[in-house]
């Protein structure tokens, strides 16, 4: 069964650094896209940015360019990713996902269950 | 980019049909066949119900459906169930190479 668990999140104050971390198991991380995406509360679904399959490259939505960082470490089969100068907005429960992975291209089909950042002072 | 629109509520009673919408532009929605909708039960993960426009995944009820035209995608729910009243959201490939969503449609269900 392919299964995805984030984990890290935690209450920190603007301007620090968190990393999220996203334990896959039922296949192996680095033949699928994955993406992360965050809910704030109140809010929708905002996709945050991707790790495609081959080659490891990286695309990130214009909020979090420069700021969040996706990673992946083939050997535990886990993806990352790096909040770098956190701000209150990006409090939000954060997701990992896979992206087309065994369906349709760019198909979020497979979700973790969320793990929550609060940014506050 | 902006999101995607939707309209924030539609309500239906049980047994009835409903139509949500999604409108983007020619460099989402209506660029590419990329289009996929989520269910999603506060508190739980968002579930997956249609891709590619049309095609639902294995164990999706066939009382969703989705389709396309022009800018604007739309999932239809057949047979209105207690268990469909959800936030709804759309999201879209972008030529940006970006995935955008909607900002939800809160389904009640009468």
């Amino acid at each position: 069964e392919v299964q995805l668990v984030e984990s890290g999140g935690r209450l920190v104050k603007p301007g620090e650094s968190l990393r999220l971390s996203c334990a896959a198991s039922g296949f192996t991380l680095n033949n699928a896209w994955m993406s992360w995406v965050r809910q704030a509360p109140g809010k929708g679904l905002e996709w945050v940015g991707r790790v495609k399959s081959v080659g490891g490259t990286t695309d990130n939505a214009a909020l979090v360019k420069g700021r969040f960082i996706i990673l992946r470490d083939d050997s535990r089969n886990t993806l990352y990713l790096q909040m770098n100068n956190l701000k209150s907005d990006d409090s939000a429960v954060y997701y990992c996902t896979t992206e087309g992975y065994e369906i349709g291209y760019h198909a979020l089909a497979v979700w973790g269950q969320g793990t929550t950042v609060t940014v506050s002072s | 980019q902006s999101a995607l629109t939707q309209p924030a509520s539609v309500s239906g009673s049980r047994g009835q049909s409903i139509t949500l919408s999604c409108t983007g532009t020619n460099s989402d929605v209506g660029g590419f066949d990329y289009v996929s909708w989520y269910q999603h039960h506060p508190g739980e993960a968002p579930k997956l119900i249609i891709y590619h426009v049309t095609n639902r995944p294995s164990g999706v009820s066939n009382r969703f459906s989705g389709s396309k035209s022009g800018n604007t995608a739309s999932l239809t729910i057949s047979g209105l169930q207690a268990e469909d009243e959800a936030d709804y959201y759309c999201g879209s490939y972008s030529s940006s190479s970006i995935l955008l969503f909607g900002g939800g449609t809160r389904v009640t269900v009468l």
